[in-house]
């Protein structure tokens, strides 16, 4: 069974450009996590999706990010644009919708902004 | 949510036991004691839970007291490939809602 697939892997950008970063599920899980790990810290969470529906984003920055999940699948998390301060690791993660403590993450995509 | 404490860091040496505590003093009733490791470059992954007593499988055992106000991490015969972040989590394991906050961590680093 495949895991979680992330991509790109690494990604460098200015400030002020806009990134895009893909999550591809664990076929059959309902629940989708969006991660943001800084340095040194543990993952928090920035939006979570149950099938299509972002049911948990209170700690997504509205202001600049954006996350999709059109078809209860795959999803794109989005930064429009890009600040210094968010350089870090963007970790999606999947679970089954009645056992949301085991998730399953992928590698991450970890972001650079100069 | 319950939160969780645990040391910032560990050095331990091949073969030895490691043992990692979370302290939960505010753990509810529906709580259950969850455990990832992460290595670097990966993302967390699941190694163990438990409600009480005891816990053991392939990668490490989980030691509950009566109270449930903290738990021990148990690791036997550390090898390098060990060297790795633990995070303690606590929460309903039915709610996603109150299972997602992962702290610090403690990081482990296993020498030869």
């Amino acid at each position: 069974e495949a895991g979680v697939v992330q991509s790109p892997r690494y990604k460098i950008i200015e400030k002020k450009q806009p990134v895009a970063f893909w999550c591809n599920p664990i076929s059959g899980h309902n629940t989708l996590y969006w991660y943001l790990q800084n340095l040194g810290q543990g993952p928090e969470l920035l939006i979570r999706y149950e099938n299509e529906e972002a049911v948990d984003d209170s700690q997504l920055p509205k202001d600049r990010f954006s996350a999709e999940r059109l078809k209860g699948v795959d999803s794109t998390l989005k930064i429009q644009p890009a600040e210094l301060g968010d350089s870090a690791v963007y970790l999606c993660a999947s679970s089954r919708r009645d056992r949301p403590d085991t998730q399953y993450f992928g590698p991450g995509t970890r972001l650079t902004v100069l | 949510l319950a939160k969780t404490t645990q040391p910032i860091s560990m050095d331990s040496y091949e073969g030895q036991e490691v043992n990692i505590t979370c302290s939960h003093n505010n753990i509810a009733t529906n709580d259950y004691i969850t455990w990832y490791q992460q290595f670097p470059s990966q993302g967390p992954r699941f190694i163990i839970q438990g409600y009480k007593t005891k816990v053991t499988n392939e990668v490490a055992s989980l030691f509950i007291p009566a109270d449930r106000k903290s738990s021990t991490l148990s690791l036997p015969r550390v090898s390098l490939s060990d060297t790795a972040v633990y995070y303690c989590l606590v929460g309903d394991r039915n709610n996603a809602g109150n299972m997602l906050t992962f702290g610090g961590g403690t990081r482990l680093m296993v020498k030869p």
